[in-house]
């Protein structure tokens, strides 16, 4: 079945460590998204990739980087500049960009110890 | 600008009883409206669309929500909750003329008793 695999569905960090999220796809989908959620604030965007090798920052980009050097693949690594990353991490595909039905990963949780 | 904004951060019903979810919008376009329902740590998952057809649209799992221009709304409803129904529920609305992605509010959580 095709959607998006996210890993690992747990993660925990020492606070000054880069971690890796990793986001997957095998629907053939263009363009990925990750996005941050935390309690009663809904889901904020990080950053976004519409093509290989080309991605926008979003609303909250400081601290996290990606790289879209696949189609398929949207890895998100939090670095020891973001100062609050303690969330939950969702990444997500749509076949274009715009208006369309966005197909969520599982999730992604990061705890800094 | 264009914005989103759920009503109720909580909706507590009784297992039989409706639904009513509220969401008003904002945008200088024509949008598109979305409902997305999420269970505990999992993912979204779409319940409905609108994007300019018919004013009322049906989802899945017996969810329905109604475009309404003239109060800017669209309100997700359900004639009878089931204990299942209870999650996070999230209305977005997306403006690709205004260069924006997808807007989301900042969530309804529904609790459903017996």
């Amino acid at each position: 079945d095709g959607g998006i695999t996210q890993s690992p569905k747990y993660l925990f960090r020492k606070e000054g460590q880069n971690v890796t999220l990793s986001c997957e796809q095998n629907l053939n989908h263009d363009a990925m998204y990750w996005y941050r959620q935390d309690p009663g604030q809904g889901l904020r965007l990080i950053y976004y990739s519409q093509i290989v090798n080309d991605f926008q920052k979003g609303d909250i980009a400081e601290g996290y980087s990606v790289s879209r050097e696949k189609k398929e693949s949207f890895p998100l690594t939090v670095t020891s500049a973001q100062k609050n990353p303690t969330a939950f991490y969702l990444c997500a595909s749509t076949q274009g960009a715009g208006a369309n039905v966005l197909t969520f990963g599982a999730g992604s949780r990061l705890t800094v110890l | 600008a264009q914005s989103v904004t759920q009503l109720d951060s909580h909706v507590s019903v009784s297992e039989g009883t409706p639904v009513l979810l509220r969401c008003n919008y904002s945008s200088s376009y024509s949008p598109s409206l979305f409902w997305y329902v999420q269970h505990p740590n999992k993912g979204l998952q779409l319940l409905l669309k609108y994007t300019s057809a018919a004013t009322l649209v049906k989802g899945i799992n017996g969810f329905e929500a109604e475009f309404k221009k003239s109060e800017t709304s669209f309100h997700l409803t359900k004639p009878s909750a089931h204990m299942s129904d209870a999650a996070e529920y999230f209305c977005v609305v997306s403006v690709p003329q205004a260069g924006t992605a997808l807007i989301f509010g900042k969530g309804t959580t529904l609790s459903v008793s017996s």
